[in-house]
């Protein structure tokens, strides 16, 4: 059973930085481009970054360049976010999602994690 | 740029079916798209990837009851023998040069 756990949200001040984690199973990790994204409160959802099975390209929205960088350690089945300069609008709960493996575009994400929530606030 | 159009809203009765339609911005009408669900509180959940021509893989264990169609540029979602676990959010979401989601639908089970 593919499971995605992410871990690591919390409180935290403007200005101030976090680190995420997700910790997959069930299937072959290192396969896999592997995304996070987010969902404010009361909104809908919005692609933060990805990064490719052997970590070699990594992807992020504008909003967060500079600021937040993807990684991934694939002998311990492990995604993470790390996130510095926070500010109040990257406050969301946080999901970690698979993507297909598909050898043609539209890609889509065929698994996501039940979340972690990141508050930015003083 | 690519969007994708949801309706805010839909609701309909306990065992009754509903058709949900994510709409693709002016020409895209060739594009796939996924749909989500996302119930109250959770994360989401994989349905289906859905092609122009109304084929569709499904993820893993979801029920015969969702199925997916297409017509021109609107891909369609139907819920049949409606549950009260079917009360949740309804996400579109495809890629282009970038990821992109809907808006989302929230689906009221009466």
């Amino acid at each position: 059973e593919v499971q995605l756990v992410e871990s690591g949200g919390d409180l935290v001040q403007p200005g101030g930085s976090l680190r995420l984690s997700c910790a997959a199973s069930g299937f072959t990790f290192s396969d896999y481009c592997m995304s996070w994204v987010r969902q404010a409160p009361g909104k809908g959802l919005e692609w933060v970054a990805n990064v490719r099975p052997d970590g070699s390209e990594k992807n992020y929205v504008d909003s967060v360049k500079g600021r937040f960088t993807i990684s991934r350690d694939n002998a311990k089945h492990s995604l993470y976010l790390q996130m510095n300069s926070l500010r109040a609008e990257d406050t969301a709960i946080y999901y970690c999602a698979r993507e297909a493996l598909t050898a043609v575009t539209p890609y889509y994400f065929d698994y996501w994690g039940q979340g972690t929530l990141v508050t930015v606030s003083s | 740029q690519l969007v994708l159009t949801q309706s805010p809203s839909a609701s309909a009765s306990l065992g009754a079916s509903v058709k949900l339609t994510c709409t693709l911005s002016s020409g895209h009408s060739s594009h796939a798209i996924a749909w989500h669900q996302q119930q109250p509180e959770k994360g989401p959940r994989y349905l289906m990837k859905l092609n122009s021509d109304g084929s569709h893989i499904k993820g893993d264990g979801i029920p015969d009851r969702f199925s997916g169609s297409s017509s021109g540029a609107e891909r369609y979602l139907t819920i049949s023998s409606l549950q009260s676990e079917d009360e949740a959010d309804y996400y579109c979401q495809t890629w282009d040069t970038g990821w992109v989601f809907g808006g989302g639908t929230k689906l009221t089970v009466l």
